[in-house]
């Protein structure tokens, strides 16, 4: 059962350009929304991450829009750069409303976006 | 390098074998997960440890599959009687499940291939 929605599968940015990828969660239970940047034969690596109280969060050339009513969020990558080019996951996990000492963070994925920058 | 670290990153197996994961996890870090990534697609979760206690398993997880956690430092994670669909990435990753932030730390992975 897919609860978190990735579009698009792949998207191909000229440098400078902003990027942009979407996502849609399902389980209202959702409370905290990382994405995560995988590059091939690596493991998934945290890079920015936003609670539900906030619309907007942003870390260099990084941004995360949310919007909870919609059940949507994205990632947006300013001066997007050729080093950026990866494959970019979102995920959502219950974990605020978990219990503090045995609450399982569980994380579920979205399908991931294969982000390719040319000069 | 005091990230998360897997043994081995690669291996190959004929259908029928069977074969042992290792996942050391950050330090300090009590919790521990194992997830599933195949080609093309996003990580699955498979379980979840709380020090040495496994909490939550996964569907996914059948009878072939157990993981322990001795301890509550490494983990292992053993498939028996592999099948080929069992070919996947296995990722590990550990939090500490403080601060009020999810960080989990994800290890290399060990690539499965079954024969």
């Amino acid at each position: 059962q897919q609860q978190v929605k990735q579009s698009p599968q792949s998207l191909i940015v000229q440098k400078g350009g902003i990027s942009i990828i979407n996502c849609a969660y399902e389980n209202t239970a959702f409370d905290y929304f990382p994405w995560y940047q995988q590059f091939p034969g690596k493991g998934p690596a945290l890079l920015i991450a936003i609670r539900p109280d906030v619309s907007e969060k942003k870390e260099g050339r990084f941004t995360i829009s949310f919007n909870k009513s919609a059940k949507q969020f994205s990632l947006h990558i300013m001066d997007s750069q050729p080093g950026d080019s990866a494959t970019y996951f979102c995920a959502a996990t219950p974990f605020l409303t978990l219990d503090r000492l045995f609450g399982n963070e569980k994380l579920t994925f979205g399908t991931g976006t294969r982000l390719t920058i040319i000069p | 390098d005091t990230g998360v670290s897997q043994d081995p990153r690669h291996k190959i197996t004929k259908r029928g074998q069977n074969v042992t994961f290792r996942c050391d996890p950050i330090s300090e870090h009590n919790r521990l997960y194992w997830y599933r990534q195949t080609l093309g697609q996003g990580p699955e979760f498979l379980t979840y440890f709380q020090n040495e206690a496994q909490l939550e398993k996964s569907r996914l997880l059948s009878d072939r599959f157990s993981a322990e956690r001795p301890k509550g430092s490494f983990s292992t994670l053993e498939i028996q009687r592999t099948e080929q669909g069992d070919s996947a990435m296995y990722l590990c990753a550990s939090s500490s499940g403080t601060g009020g932030t999810s960080g989990q730390f994800f290890g290399p992975g060990t690539r499965l291939t079954v024969l």
